[in-house]
């Protein structure tokens, strides 16, 4: 069946730093790939999304590119902050026969320092 | 902004009790789903729900799971007699449509069985 593989966590980071994490996909069809972001003591929240191959979604200064050769979503901010501290989950959807659930991967939580 | 919400935020009950976990999706939504996150593990789809009925579900959710939208605002998980292994933070989400459009979460509620 489908799934997602993302980085193990916890990654921590100094303000400004760079962050990668990574995440790779197996599934069938063509998915639509999503980073969702949790903060503490809050629900998931679409952070970005891309639909088809070679989009690149972006938001709030983090970017993601739907590679289907490679097949990976991997995640990049090119300066962190504190305020994005918070656990980063990976997701695709809209594979066999047009199924509406996502598939996560297990996340990955982020702390950056002052 | 409009929100999904769901109450309570922490259960706890007894092993073969039953429980019912409430949502009240985004108003204008017309898809629903119940997600859990057992505790280390990755985010699971339990079920999905559109025009008063199941439209997919897995295979976690068995016999001993139901959803129900009782009203137009309020939709429900019922575990009809709790396992110890059912702790997890329950989520729910809504959507307008169904696959590839955004998933909108609930904050979770964190179901303990002793």
């Amino acid at each position: 069946g489908d799934s997602v593989t993302q980085m193990e966590g916890p990654v921590t980071l100094s303000e400004e730093a760079f962050l990668t994490i990574n995440c790779t996909y197996t599934a069938t069809g063509y998915p639509s790939l999503f980073w969702y972001v949790q903060y503490p003591g809050e629900g998931l929240q679409l952070l970005l999304k891309a639909t088809k191959a070679d989009d690149k979604g972006s938001n709030k200064g983090f970017e993601a590119t739907y590679r289907k050769e490679t097949t990976s979503f991997h995640l990049e901010k090119g300066s962190v902050q504190v305020s994005d501290s918070a656990v980063y989950f990976c997701a695709l959807s809209g594979t066999q026969g047009g199924s509406e659930k996502l598939v996560f991967g297990k996340g990955t939580k982020l702390t950056v320092n002052p | 902004e409009p929100e999904v919400t769901q109450t309570p935020s922490h259960q706890v009950t007894q092993m073969g009790q039953e429980v019912i976990l409430r949502c009240v999706p985004i108003s204008n939504h017309l898809y629903f789903y119940w997600y859990r996150q057992i505790l280390g593990q990755k985010v699971e789809f339990l079920v999905s729900f559109y025009n008063n009925e199941i439209s997919e579900k897995s295979e976690i959710f068995d016999d001993q799971f139901s959803v129900e939208r009782p009203d137009g605002s309020n939709f429900t998980l019922k575990i009809r007699s709790t396992k110890l292994e059912d702790s997890a933070m329950y989520f729910c989400a809504s959507s307008f449509q169904g696959s590839y459009n955004e998933q909108f979460f609930g904050p979770g509620t964190r179901l303990t069985v002793l």
